[in-house]
C-alpha cells in the first residue's frame, strides 16, 4: 500500500538552529499538509498546500514555518529559528483529488530542541 | 476556536470486552472520522462518517454520526491485544479542508 514517507525519523537541534523536515508524499496526491503533536497532546493542523502554494494555515504556523515543494516529489516543513517549545511530532500528509475524506499520514519526524 | 471533546480519556479494559468512547463538539462539522494511533506512528484512519445519524461498521468497529453533527462514538466489540493505542475523533469541514482533532482515548486492553 502507498505511503507517506517522512526523514528523518527522529532529529535532535540546538535552541535557534534552523530545521527543515522531509516528506515524500503518495506520488499521484495533490494535496499536502502538516500537522504537529506535542508529546501527549492532540494533533494540531499547521499548513496546508496545493497548487504551489498555501491553502491554509493555523495560527501556530507563524513567520518562523515555511513549507516548499522543491520538486516533483518532496514537501518540506522549515523552521527558521527553532524554540524548546517547537519539540513535537511532526506528522506530514497528502491527498488526492479525488479523495472525499481524510488523507494518508506519515510516520512522523520527532523534533526535540535542547 | 472549533474544539472537540473526547471521553474517556483513557480507558483499561480485558480482552474480550466491548468500548465505547465518544466525543462532543460545540460546532458542527460535514465530515467526522476516527483515527488511531500506535506508539511512534502516525494516525491510521478507521472510520469517516459524512452523512448525520448515519451508521458505519468495519470490521469490530461501528461507529455514528449525531443527528446534530455535533457528535460521534466509536464502538470496538470483542477487543483483542493489538486494538491497544490511542483512538482520535476529528472533524473536517470541507473536502481536503483541516483535520480538528479530540484529545484522543488511550486504549489498554487486558490479555
Amino acid at each position: 500500500e502507498p505511503e507517506v514517507t517522512q526523514t528523518p525519523s527522529h532529529q535532535v537541534t540546538q535552541m535557534g538552529q534552523e530545521v527543515i523536515l522531509r516528506c515524500v508524499p503518495i506520488s499521484n496526491h495533490l494535496y499536502f499538509y502538516w500537522y504537529r503533536q506535542i508529546l501527549g497532546q492532540k494533533v494540531e493542523f499547521l499548513v496546508s498546500f496545493y497548487n504551489n502554494e498555501i491553502s491554509e494555515k493555523s495560527e501556530i504556523f507563524d513567520d518562523q514555518f515555511s513549507v516548499e515543494r522543491p520538486d516533483g516529489s518532496n514537501f518540506t516543513l522549515k523552521i527558521r529559528s527553532t524554540k524548546l517549545e517547537d519539540s513535537a511530532m511532526y506528522f506530514c500528509a497528502s491527498r488526492d483529488y479525488g479523495q472525499i475524506y481524510g488523507y494518508t499520514f506519515g510516520s512522523g519526524t520527532r523534533l526535540t530542541v535542547v | 476556536g472549533q474544539q472537540l471533546n473526547q471521553s474517556p480519556q483513557s480507558m483499561f479494559i480485558q480482552e474480550g470486552e466491548d468500548v465505547s468512547m465518544n466525543c462532543t463538539s460545540s460546532s458542527i462539522f460535514n465530515t467526522w472520522l476516527w483515527y488511531k494511533q500506535d506508539p511512534g506512528e502516525g494516525p491510521v484512519l478507521l472510520i469517516a462518517l459524512y452523512k448525520a445519524g448515519e451508521l458505519t461498521s468495519n470490521g469490530r468497529l461501528t461507529a455514528q454520526f449525531g443527528i446534530t453533527r455535533k457528535d460521534s462514538f466509536l464502538n470496538i466489540s470483542a477487543s483483542i491485544p493489538s486494538d491497544v493505542g490511542i483512538y482520535f475523533c476529528a472533524g473536517q469541514d470541507n473536502q481536503g479542508g483541516k483535520l480538528i482533532f479530540g484529545q484522543g482515548t488511550e486504549l489498554s486492553v487486558k490479555p
